[in-house]
């Protein structure tokens, strides 16, 4: 089957402008994650969503970053008055239903979208 | 101090050749689980394999080999007869569902660089 899909794959804005990116998560997958990849930091958490429980936006760096999912699927991204620092690979990955006793934790990660901010 | 360490930033290997990549986590937790991802120069990153705390039996899935010990909180990753196609970043990654907001994000480490020469 399809696997995460993520657009755009590439993004240039300028520093100010709001962007929105965008993860379709495997078809029946529950569980959402954002992450960014930057050189300086590495692989870093950002938010979850799980079914209808409110997110754990725990990771997001400031109050530019927000994200939603609507419908228990899609889920966008935003990013307002973008900073040069924002510049980085943003990542979508989506997991079944997680399970604390047994499987369903496989990330499922897409191809990213990378993020340049001029 | 750093959740998941992975001490080697880069490591270089004649094809062939035999290569372990160390992961030392760090965790309060009993119950926790372990990651190890590849993300090749293509980006994207694939999911090798998960390990639960409260197993420790080590696994091997043809090359690849993995070694779990609680007692020196290490999970590191031998690939046995190394080819081209192995070169990658490779990321150990820790989750700690009972920790905090009881996400299941993946704190990673910052990998590791692995390339195999012909």
């Amino acid at each position: 089957g399809a696997g995460v899909s993520q657009s755009p794959s590439n993004k240039v804005t300028e520093k100010g402008k709001d962007v929105e990116l965008r993860c379709d998560p495997i078809s029946g997958h529950t569980a959402l994650y954002w992450y960014r990849q930057s050189l300086g930091q590495g692989l870093e958490f950002l938010i979850y969503f799980q079914g209808n429980s409110a997110p754990d936006k725990s990771g997001l760096p400031s109050d530019r970053f927000s994200a939603e999912r609507t419908g228990g699927s899609v889920s966008t991204l935003t990013i307002q008055r973008t900073q040069q620092e924002d510049s980085a690979v943003y990542l979508c990955a989506s997991s079944s239903a997680p399970r604390l006793t047994s499987g369903g934790f496989e990330q499922f990660f897409g191809p990213g979208t990378r993020l340049t901010v001029l | 101090a750093q959740k998941v360490t992975q001490a080697q930033t880069e490591i270089s290997v004649v094809e062939k050749e035999d290569v372990t990549l160390d992961c030392v986590y760090e965790t309060r937790d009993t119950t926790y689980y372990l990651f190890w991802y590849k993300q090749p120069p293509s980006g994207e990153l694939v999911f090798l394999i998960r390990r639960n705390s409260f197993d420790e039996q080590n696994e091997i899935s043809g090359r690849y080999s993995w070694n779990f010990q609680k007692s020196t909180s290490s999970f590191n990753f031998t690939i046995t007869a190394s080819q081209v196609v192995d070169s990658a970043v490779y990321f150990c990654a820790l989750s700690e569902p009972y920790s905090g907001a009881g996400s299941y994000q993946l704190t990673f480490g910052k990998g590791t660089k692995l390339s195999v020469i012909p």
